[in-house]
């Protein structure tokens, strides 16, 4: 059972299009996370979340948007795709009481032609 | 804002001898530092980590040191084992927010 799971594993799609990425943590976690690592293996969280507050990064653009249906799930909404978009994103978890331990998924690899 | 730093992208140790992975970083808020180990095609997975009050904590063959006068940490593994062949990333927290360093390569050599 994988504890955080996130689909699709790879996405290619053209610029302009609008994609989301899914993102499932059954560790009962109630803070969840969106990180973006880019060509220069730069690891960057763009998100955290919980039922109370979301926190975003102020170098996130607006076109990014995270929407969570329940405690369980955190999917990341991209709208008009540009090609520097293309990175890898990762999906975390963590419980509230610890939140420096994150739990990752295994990563979408996004690419926008 | 690289806060957080690895100056090393690649290191190379022989199985059984010491791996020692560096770590940098600027801000003295940072509270909390983390390792993570990555493979291929895998999330990062939490390693070891150590609040700013300590300056050594140890678990089985990895122990992490702090030096919050250089603003410097380090991972060390001994004795390094071909299955510790992996990225590892150091990570530091101030409340919500979060960096990570660009990560170091590791390979143990049988």
């Amino acid at each position: 059972d994988t504890a955080v799971s996130q689909t699709p594993k790879y996405l290619v799609t053209q610029m302009g299009n609008d994609k989301s990425i899914k993102c499932e943590q059954n560790l009962g976690h109630d803070t969840m996370y969106w990180y973006k690592q880019d060509s220069k293996k730069f690891l960057k969280i763009m998100f955290s979340y919980n039922n109370k507050e979301l926190i975003i990064n102020e170098t996130v653009p607006n076109r990014f948007s995270p929407k969570s249906p329940d405690k369980a799930h955190l999917n990341l909404h991209i709208n008009s795709l540009e090609l520097g978009d293309s990175a890898v994103y990762f999906c975390a978890s963590s419980q509230e009481s610890s939140l420096n331990i994150q739990y990752f998924g295994a990563g979408t690899r996004l690419s926008v032609l | 804002d690289q806060q957080v730093k690895q100056n090393s992208p690649s290191l190379s140790v022989q199985e059984g001898r010491i791996s020692i992975l560096n770590c940098d970083y600027t801000n003295s808020m940072f509270d909390y530092f983390l390792w993570y180990k990555k493979y291929p095609a895998e999330g990062p997975t939490f390693l070891i980590s150590i609040s700013s009050i300590k300056d050594k904590n140890e678990d089985g063959r990895f122990t992490v040191f702090l030096n919050k006068s250089a603003k410097h940490l380090s991972l060390h593994i001994v004795p390094s084992q071909p299955g510790d062949s992996a990225v590892y990333f150091c990570a530091a927290s101030a409340g919500n927010q979060f960096y990570f360093g660009t990560g170091t390569s590791l390979t143990v050599i049988p």
